[in-house]
């Protein structure tokens, strides 16, 4: 069965940094792309990174470019987001996701994380 | 304000079809893959369609999704109680070099 289970969110005040993981199983780690996918309270999806399967390629959305840090290690099966400078807005609950194939987005996902910037 | 737009509410009755949009540009939707995902309130999403029409095994074929142009569609026929969730539409823009969603839309079963 495939799982994927984040850890790491809690309260962090702002202008602190956090790391979230994402561990995994029942698939081969090693030949998926991922992801972490935000939502904030009450509010949408946000896309906010890749990373390929060596971990060589990476893209990131323009809210996040700068401060955040996806890496993986799949020895251990485990993906981070390196989470810095965090303000109100990255308030939200963190999804890893898999991508099945270049073609085929998001097919799992993670129950999420919840990260909460605050004073 | 999201890239890809959609309506923030839909409905319809038992039995019934409905239709939810999503409006993009030739940067996202006008020259790559559409996808749809549902969500229900306090759980991750679920992929629903990829590659604009593809349905991944298990999901019912009442789910179908179309493109014309800059804009995206994803229709659900024989409408059930258990369809209430949110929905949203996701695609690659060439411009900002990321994936980008649709601001969601609530669809209810009166």
């Amino acid at each position: 069965e495939v799982q994927l289970v984040e850890s790491g969110g809690g309260l962090v005040q702002p202008g602190g940094s956090l790391r979230l993981s994402c561990v995994v199983s029942g698939f081969t780690f090693s030949n998926y792309i991922m992801n972490w996918v935000r939502q904030a309270p009450g509010k949408g999806l946000e896309w906010i990174s890749y990373i390929s399967v060596t971990g060589r390629t990476n893209y990131y959305a323009d809210s996040v470019k700068g401060r955040f840090t996806i890496s993986r290690d799949n020895a251990k099966n485990s993906l981070y987001l390196q989470m810095n400078s965090l303000g109100d807005e990255d308030t939200a609950v963190y999804y890893c996701a898999r991508d099945k194939d270049s073609s085929t987005w998001f097919d799992y996902w993670g129950p999420g994380t919840l990260v909460t910037v605050s004073s | 304000q999201s890239v890809l737009t959609q309506p923030p509410s839909a409905s319809g009755t038992p039995g019934q079809g409905v239709t939810i949009s999503c409006s993009g540009s030739g940067s996202n939707i006008g020259n790559n893959f559409v996808y749809w995902y549902q969500q229900f309130p306090g759980t991750a999403p679920k992929l629903l369609i990829y590659m604009n029409n593809q349905r991944p095994s298990g999901v019912p074929d009442r789910f179908s999704g179309s493109n014309s142009g800059t804009s995206a569609s994803l229709a659900i026929s024989g409408l059930r109680s258990e369809d209430e969730a949110d929905y949203y539409c996701a695609a690659w823009d060439d411009s900002l070099s990321g994936r980008v969603f649709g601001g969601g839309t609530k669809l209810t079963v009166l």
